[in-house]
């Protein structure tokens, strides 16, 4: 079983739209969990931290389910500019290594 | 805003040349990682290095790899003889024990 799964996409929807990525890992162990966009062929950019409460940051809501082993990521009023592969992260403790996901493709089409 | 800065950002090499990655850390940070990305798969860790030592590698991280901090700002990742299969993005990546900040990467070309 892969250490952190992703539904890879594409997912294609209109600006405006609401969208949702749903992530798993398998290492019930795992402390810390982030989502990084990366843009095609550029590094990963920390977009937000994953708190077991549930956080927003403006149009980005995360959501942690440890029961479930389950992370999620809604996206409001997508904009042009939201399009961009989103990278499911988890770490095991803290400054260890960081496993990514394979990754959501995201198309926002006007 | 401080940044993880890599160079060079496209190296093209033969088969069975050493090459060396270079990269400069955040300066206040005190771990450093080296990440590679095959072009259309993921990011996969590679090495970890705190306190002048490699705290973790993974299994791609074989004998034809090293890494090395050889000043106070620069960290270094090194390829003995490289192979085809090598040619990846290369991305360095350092961190004050909570959120790894990753460098714009190393494309690296094997012919």
């Amino acid at each position: 079983r892969k250490e952190v799964e992703q539904d890879p996409g594409p997912f294609n929807v209109p600006e405006g739209a609401t969208v949702a990525f749903n992530c798993t890992y398998s290492n019930s162990a795992s402390q810390s969990f982030f989502w990084y966009r990366q843009d095609c062929r550029k590094e990963p950019k920390l977009l937000m931290s994953v708190y077991s409460s549930g956080n927003e940051d403006g149009r980005f809501t995360a959501q942690l389910n440890r029961a479930s082993q389950y992370i999620s990521l809604l996206i409001r009023d997508s904009k042009l500019s939201d399009s961009a592969t989103y990278l499911c992260v988890v770490r095991y403790s803290s400054a260890s290594k960081i496993i990514f996901g394979s990754g959501t493709r995201l198309s926002i089409r006007p | 805003e401080p940044e993880v800065t890599q160079t060079p950002s496209h190296q093209v090499t033969q088969m069975g040349q050493e090459v060396i990655l270079r990269c400069v850390p955040i300066s206040n940070h005190l771990y450093f990682y080296w990440y590679r990305q095959i072009l259309g798969q993921k990011v996969e860790f590679l090495v970890s290095f705190y306190n002048n030592e490699i705290s973790e590698k993974s299994e791609i991280f074989d004998d034809q790899f090293s890494v090395e901090r050889p000043d106070g700002s620069n960290f270094t990742l090194k390829i003995r003889s490289t192979k085809l299969e090598d040619s990846a993005m290369y991305f360095c990546a350092s961190s004050n024990e909570n959120i790894q900040y990753f460098g714009a990467g190393t494309r690296l070309s094997v012919l």
